[in-house]
C-alpha cells in the first residue's frame, strides 16, 4: 500500500504570511496526487490534482508542484478563510491512500 | 454542477449492517466515465477509502483489502444513486463515512481528473449497543 506522509502535523502562520505543506509517496506516483481541505464539520473540498492543476473557483494563491515523491501545497497570503486542515492523496496505485493531514492554525 | 446528498442512520448495533446511500444530482451513477467511490474518517485511522462502484458496459467494484470481506456496493439506476452496506459492524467501524465522486473531464485543460470531486455531505455511523 502506498504510503503518503504529510509534514509538517501543524503549521503555525500568521494572516498574510506563506504556507508552504510537503507531502511525500513511498513510491513514485508521478503527478497523480490532489490536495484537499477540510473545515470543521464539513468534508474535504478538493483544491488541487494532477499535482499542480487547481480547480475552477480555487484562487489562485493555492499553487501545487511536484513530482515522484515529493509534492508542495503552497497558500502565498494566507487568509482568514484559509486556516484548515490539508490533506493529500495519491491515485496512481491501488488502494487510493491520504496523508495524515496538516493543521494550518493561526499563529 | 455534480451535487451529492448522503442518507442513512447515524447508529448501528454491533454485528449488524451499516447501510448508507448517495443519491446523486448532475450526473449519472451508470456514467461510463465517473466511479462512485465510498471513504471513510476517524480519528485512529484518517481519512480511509473504501472502495467503488462503477459501469462500463457492466458493474464492476474495487474494494478496499481492509473491508473487502464484509462490504457490498450497489447501485440503483431507477433512483440515480448508489449505497454501501457494510457488514458485521464492530465499534472500529465508527466514522464519518463520505461518498464522493471520481473521473470526470475538465475542459478548461482538456484532461481527466481521477481525484475525488464532489463529496457528500458526511454521516457519522455510530457503532454502539
Amino acid at each position: 500500500e502506498m504510503v503518503m506522509t504529510q509534514s509538517p502535523a501543524t503549521l503555525s502562520v500568521s494572516p498574510g504570511e506563506r504556507a508552504t505543506l510537503s507531502c511525500r509517496a513511498s513510491q513514485s506516483i508521478s503527478s497523480h496526487l490532489a490536495w484537499y481541505q477540510q473545515k470543521p464539520g464539513q468534508a474535504p473540498r478538493l483544491l488541487i490534482y494532477g499535482a499542480s492543476t487547481r480547480v475552477t473557483g480555487i484562487p489562485a494563491r493555492f499553487s501545487g508542484s511536484g513530482s515522484g515523491t515529493e509534492f508542495t501545497l503552497t497558500i502565498s497570503s494566507l487568509q482568514s478563510e484559509d486556516f484548515a486542515v490539508y490533506y493529500c492523496q495519491q491515485y496512481n496505485n491501488w488502494p487510493r491512500t491520504f496523508g495524515q493531514g496538516t493543521r494550518v492554525e493561526i499563529k | 454542477q455534480v451535487q451529492l446528498q448522503q442518507s442513512g442512520p447515524g447508529l448501528v448495533k454491533p454485528s449488524q449492517t451499516l447501510s448508507l446511500t448517495c443519491a446523486i444530482s448532475g450526473d449519472s451513477v451508470s456514467s461510463n466515465s465517473a466511479a462512485w467511490n465510498w471513504i471513510r474518517q476517524s480519528p485512529s485511522r484518517g481519512l480511509e477509502w473504501l472502495g467503488r462502484t462503477y459501469y462500463r458496459s457492466e458493474w464492476y467494484n474495487d474494494y478496499a483489502d481492509s473491508v473487502k470481506s464484509r462490504v457490498t456496493f450497489k447501485a440503483d439506476t431507477s433512483k440515480n444513486q448508489f449505497s454501501l452496506h457494510l457488514n458485521s459492524v464492530t465499534p472500529e467501524d465508527t466514522a464519518v463515512y463520505y461518498c464522493a465522486r471520481d473521473g470526470s473531464y475538465d475542459n478548461r485543460t482538456n484532461a481527466w481528473n481521477w481525484s475525488l470531486d464532489p463529496w457528500g455531505q458526511g454521516t457519522l455511523v455510530t457503532v454502539s449497543s
